[in-house]
């Protein structure tokens, strides 16, 4: 259930555009999911969650989309602004886990002005 | 969201030594909250789970007597590294959950000189 330590990948993205980042999740039973932005130095920040009965979702400027079919998540940002720049991590609530998160290896977005 | 505050943000200590990290929950009470260590570039890596009144539950390969968590109260949990070691150095965060969803704290640098 833990995640693997990986290099992480990068997303560039020019300033007012639109940001997709990517997840992959492990269990087809996981039932919930979430996005944290984590800045660094900071602790993750939650940003946007979705149940596994819904497909999309959406907040002030984000977007969560979830295909269960393929067990894929992804985040989209509207207006990519330089603010954005931070590190991107997926969780999935895994009852066979203990309902414990189970954290992707995250995304690194950076914003080119 | 939940604020979840730890103590101190940053500590540099010598091998050997004993450092103490204290998580508060702030605005909720919480029954059950989580220490998890980042090293960089990576993923959150869960060590344990801390429950409030009873035992911790660790994850596999984390060592319950080097990774000493007390969590007497419903806003306080803390985490002794025993004996540290430069190897122990690490970004350490805590956090707490709200019904599904985890709020995590801003973290915690120990380098272990």
């Amino acid at each position: 259930g833990e995640s693997v330590g990986l290099h992480l990948p990068t997303l560039s993205v020019q300033e007012g555009d639109n940001s997709i980042i990517n997840c992959a999740y492990s269990n087809s039973a996981s039932d919930y999911f979430i996005w944290y932005k984590q800045e660094s130095g900071k602790g993750p920040q939650f940003i946007i969650d979705i149940r596994s009965n819904m497909d999309k979702r959406q907040g002030q400027r984000v977007t969560v989309l979830l295909n269960k079919t393929v067990k894929h998540l992804s985040l989209q940002i509207a207006a990519t602004q330089p603010g954005d720049s931070a590190v991107y991590f997926c969780a999935e609530n895994d009852p066979e886990y203990g309902n414990k998160l189970v954290f992707g290896a995250g995304t690194i977005l950076r914003v080119k002005s | 969201g939940a604020v979840v505050s730890q103590h101190p943000s940053w500590v540099i200590c010598k091998s050997g030594t004993s450092v103490k990290i204290e998580c508060r929950s702030l605005d909720f009470q919480a029954t059950t909250m989580f220490w998890y260590r980042q090293f960089p570039k990576q993923s959150l890596m869960l060590m344990a789970t801390s429950n409030e009144g009873s035992k911790a539950t660790y994850e596999q390969g984390v060592e319950k007597d080097k990774f000493l968590i007390n969590h007497a109260s419903l806003t306080l949990s803390t985490l002794t590294v025993t004996s540290a070691h430069p190897e122990d150095s690490s970004f350490y965060i805590c956090s707490e959950r709200v019904r599904e969803t985890q709020y995590f704290g801003p973290g915690t640098r120990l380098l272990v000189l």
